[in-house]
Parts: structure tokens; sequence; C-alpha cells
């Protein structure tokens, strides 16, 4: 499953694919970035950040993607499954506070 | 133990009330904040404390008041409760207002749903 370019808001993704996310930022300024998970009824958890000096960070079955040329931010999910099921922010740090992207809920198909 | 907690869980409450939502941590954070999130999932900063000290204000109306009586604790106060303030309240911490890497994650606690009627 893949949201390709624009941020969509949804995405349905088969269980043991790759999931991709995609997030547009809006301050050429921000030096840091988050991806949260939220999972219903709970507060946004952290997955992974990345700095603004690196294009690519990688954790246990997830990797975010950073292309400030065009302030695009990807969170790359690998072998998805059913407990991936959750709305992701992309965060932006800059002023002293962090700036969510409007989420992405990711619905994993057994 | 839950290194962010906020009580009450739920909140419901009639129009023109005064209500509080408290929240503490216990990760030995300097700075914390209250965000408030919409139907649609949105997430807004509202408020922001480093050591006691307000930092940011994101033009909040005046019906809303943050008290941090230590670093450990930023409670919020709501007057005049309206019907627009039905949304789910979430408390954060993070370790420094500003810094490099782990020092800007900011750790949620599981939110305050308000409902007004």
């Amino acid at each position: 499953g893949e949201s390709v370019g624009l941020h969509l808001p949804t995405l349905s993704v088969q269980e043991g694919d790759n999931s991709i996310i995609n997030c547009a930022y809006s301050n050429s300024a921000s030096d840091y970035f988050i991806w949260y998970k939220q999972e219903s009824g709970k507060g946004p958890q952290f997955i992974i950040d990345i700095r603004s000096n690196m294009d690519k960070r990688q954790g246990q079955r997830v990797t975010v993607l950073l292309n400030k040329t065009v302030k695009h931010l990807s969170l790359q999910i690998a072998a998805t499954q059913p407990g991936d099921s959750a709305v992701y922010f992309c965060a932006e740090s800059n002023d002293y506070k962090l700036s969510f992207g409007a989420g992405t809920t990711v619905t994993v198909r057994a | 133990d839950t290194a962010v907690s906020q009580t009450p869980k739920y909140l419901v409450t009639q129009m023109g009330n005064d209500k509080s939502i408290k929240c503490e941590q216990n990760l030995g954070h300097d700075t914390m904040y209250w965000y408030k999130q919409d139907s649609k999932k949105f997430l807004k900063i509202m408020f922001s404390y480093n050591n006691k000290e307000l930092i940011i204000n994101e033009t909040v109306p005046n019906r809303f008041s943050p008290k941090s009586p230590d670093k450990a604790h930023l409670n919020l106060h709501i007057n005049s409760l309206e019907l627009g303030d039905s949304a789910v309240y979430f408390c954060a911490s993070s370790q420094d207002l500003r810094g490099d890497g782990a020092k800007n994650i900011q750790y949620f606690g599981a939110g305050t749903r308000l409902s007004v009627l």
C-alpha cells in the first residue's frame, strides 16, 4: 500500500505488504522532523525522527526519508502488521514548537 | 508507571461551566505542552511551559488558563465552556524546549475527551 505524491488521509494496506505514508511540510527552516503513531483512544506515540542534515534514517521495520528540495517527508513501514493500524502524523520542529500534519489513517487488511 | 498522565480521561459538562484538566509527568522533563485535537484528528499546540515559564501561547482564548505549579505539572483551566471547546486535549512533555534530537521528542498523555453539551 502506498500514498504517492500528495498527502492522502487514508491508506489501506494488505497485511505483510510495505506501506508508504507521505507528508509535505511547510517551513523550509524546519530542522527536525518526527513521525508519530496514534492508536484509537491513545495519545500520539513517537516512532522515528530525522534531522534536516540527513536524508534517510532507519529504525525497526520503519524508514524515514527526507527530501528538503521539495519539502517532503515519508514513512515506510516494512511487512505491515495488524498492530500498525493507526493514524500517523508527521511533525516539523521550528520556533520552539512542533507543527503537526493532517494525519494519515492506516488500515491493515488481514 | 505512566510517564505522562492526565485526569480526567472523560469530561462531560454543560455550556458555561468552568472545568480543569490536570497533567503530571514523571520523566524529569523541563518542558510541558497542551494540545487540542479536533474531530478530524488535527493536532494544534495551545501552550508550552519551560521550567514553569510560559513560552508559547497560540492565540488561545483567555478562557483557557494554564497553570504550572512546578515543572512536573501543567494544569489547564477552562472558564465559561462553549460548544466549540469539545475536543480531545493532550498533555505532552519533552526533555528540553530546544535541543538536539532526543531532547526535542514530545511524549504524550492518553488524552482528555471533553464534551460540552
